[in-house]
């Protein structure tokens, strides 16, 4: 079954600095989700990407997806405390299934 | 900005007892689907719904499980016999495409579902 591994599992930071987190699929991906989650509550979808190469953006998040790799990187820019949460990337565990797999998840702490 | 509606937001059942979870998804969106999160864990797929029956489930969601979208409004799990193991944060979802495609899911804020 996949496996989407997420790196790291958990980064403070200070208000202003940039920061990258890591999710490496073990198998093929189709299509990758990633979401947000504030503790105790549901999780708010940012980005799909789809195809090798495709860079998306939502305010100061950039998302990339290698496929070769079978990974995709999000990078926040000048992070703020609104940024703060857990971060998840899910991805179709194959191609006609209606079924997404996610990650644990990166804890992310921007203290002020 | 439409929600995905969930209730109760909290729900503690003795072991052995049936709970329903309700969900009102967006009235314009034609997937829906249950994920779970026990405590610390991932969060898990359940099932997905689509034109009134079941589209795939997970190895979790065995017989004690059920889904029903009785009125074309509501769409609600129900656990026929809980056990310990059951207790978790629920997710209800819905979206306009499948897996959400470019849009995502909307989720719902969850029922934390505690049996003892």
């Amino acid at each position: 079954s996949q496996e989407l591994e997420q790196s790291p599992q958990s980064l403070i930071v200070q208000e202003g600095k940039n920061l990258t987190i890591n999710c490496t699929s073990s198998k093929t991906l189709y299509g990758l989700y990633w979401y947000k989650q504030k503790y105790g509550e549901g999780l708010i979808f940012l980005m799909m990407l789809q195809k090798g190469g495709e860079e998306k953006s939502h305010e100061k998040i950039t998302a990339k997806l290698d496929e070769k790799k079978q990974q995709s990187s999000l990078h926040i820019t000048a992070s703020q405390p609104s940024h703060a949460g857990i971060y998840l990337c899910g991805a179709a565990s194959q191609g006609g299934s209606e079924k997404l797999v996610f990650g644990k998840g990166m804890k992310l702490t921007v203290n002020p | 900005e439409p929600e995905v509606t969930q209730t109760p937001s909290h729900q503690v059942t003795q072991m052995g007892q049936e709970v329903i979870l309700r969900c009102v998804p967006i009235s314009n969106h034609l997937y829906f689907y249950w994920y779970r999160q026990i405590l610390g864990q991932k969060v898990e797929f359940l099932v997905s719904f689509y034109n009134n029956e079941i589209s795939e489930k997970s190895e979790i969601f065995d017989d004690q499980f059920s889904v029903e979208r009785p009125d074309g409004s509501n769409f609600t799990l129900k656990i026929r016999s809980t056990k310990l193991e059951d207790s978790a944060m629920y997710f209800c979802a819905s979206s306009v495409l499948p897996r959400g495609g470019n849009y995502g899911y909307t989720f719902g804020s969850g029922t934390r579902l505690t049996v003892v």
